[in-house]
């Protein structure tokens, strides 16, 4: 079975300062990962995904993650947050071999004070 | 542009009542996707079709019922048999079922119960 950890509810950064957001993972074949930022009332938003290949993957809106197999972990990291970063981000995984039923995270609150 | 419609974005339900959602795609995807939002449990699978006239339960499908007739279309009926249907529904599609590229999401049915 896979499943998916993000350890934090919510994660509170002041406007500027770097944005983490913390994901580890478990699947038994080779993992897809994807993160997913949602807005109130709104769908979830594609950000970016990791496959195959560079183990920094960069997405939409300045985002980026980083794959760490042996962690089993895909953080998702902003240099500089924007207030209009605050938002519901949901990590989710796939097994390779296994089609695209996705397992989700909890999701993480982040919060982008001025 | 091309997307995913949900409709309606609001929808209240009686005791005892089957409602159905409604969910159009004009993005030419062969697979499809229902899921429940509860607060802080992220998303759960509750149907999916990987191809015209084919759908299977996901993870959560007991109370629920679907069907794929059209391509771009998979509504989900919650029947009287789901005992807690307050939830945000998400529908998604993607280009394949083995596709490595990412589901595309609607902006989601709020459920309540009167």
């Amino acid at each position: 079975a896979q499943s998916v950890a993000q350890p934090e509810d919510q994660v509170n950064v002041a406007e500027g300062n770097p944005l983490t957001v913390k994901c580890t993972y478990s699947v038994s074949g080779n993992p897809y990962l994807f993160w997913y930022v949602q807005y109130p009332n709104r769908g979830l938003q594609f950000l970016l995904k990791y496959i195959t290949g560079d183990n920094l993957v960069k997405g939409s809106y300045g985002f980026e993650a980083e794959f760490n197999k042996s962690q089993t972990s895909f953080h998702l990291k902003k240099p500089s947050a924007l207030v209009s970063d605050s938002a519901l981000y949901f990590c989710a995984v796939r097994d390779g071999a296994a089609g695209n039923k996705l397992t989700f995270g909890g999701g993480t609150r982040v919060l982008v004070k001025p | 542009d091309g997307g995913i419609t949900q409709s309606p974005k609001y929808l209240f339900r009686k005791e005892g009542q089957n409602v159905t959602l409604s969910c159009e795609q004009n993005l030419n995807h062969d697979a499809m996707y229902w899921y429940r939002q509860d607060p802080g449990q992220g998303l759960r699978l509750i149907y999916y079709s990987q191809i015209v006239n084919d759908f299977q339960k996901g993870d959560i499908a007991e109370g629920y019922s679907v069907s794929r007739e059209k391509k771009e279309s998979f509504p989900l009926t919650v029947t009287s048999a789901q005992k807690n249907p307050t939830a945000f529904y998400l529908c998604a599609s993607s280009i394949g079922w083995n596709s490595n590229q990412p589901q595309h999401f609607g902006d989601g049915t709020r459920l309540s119960i009167l």
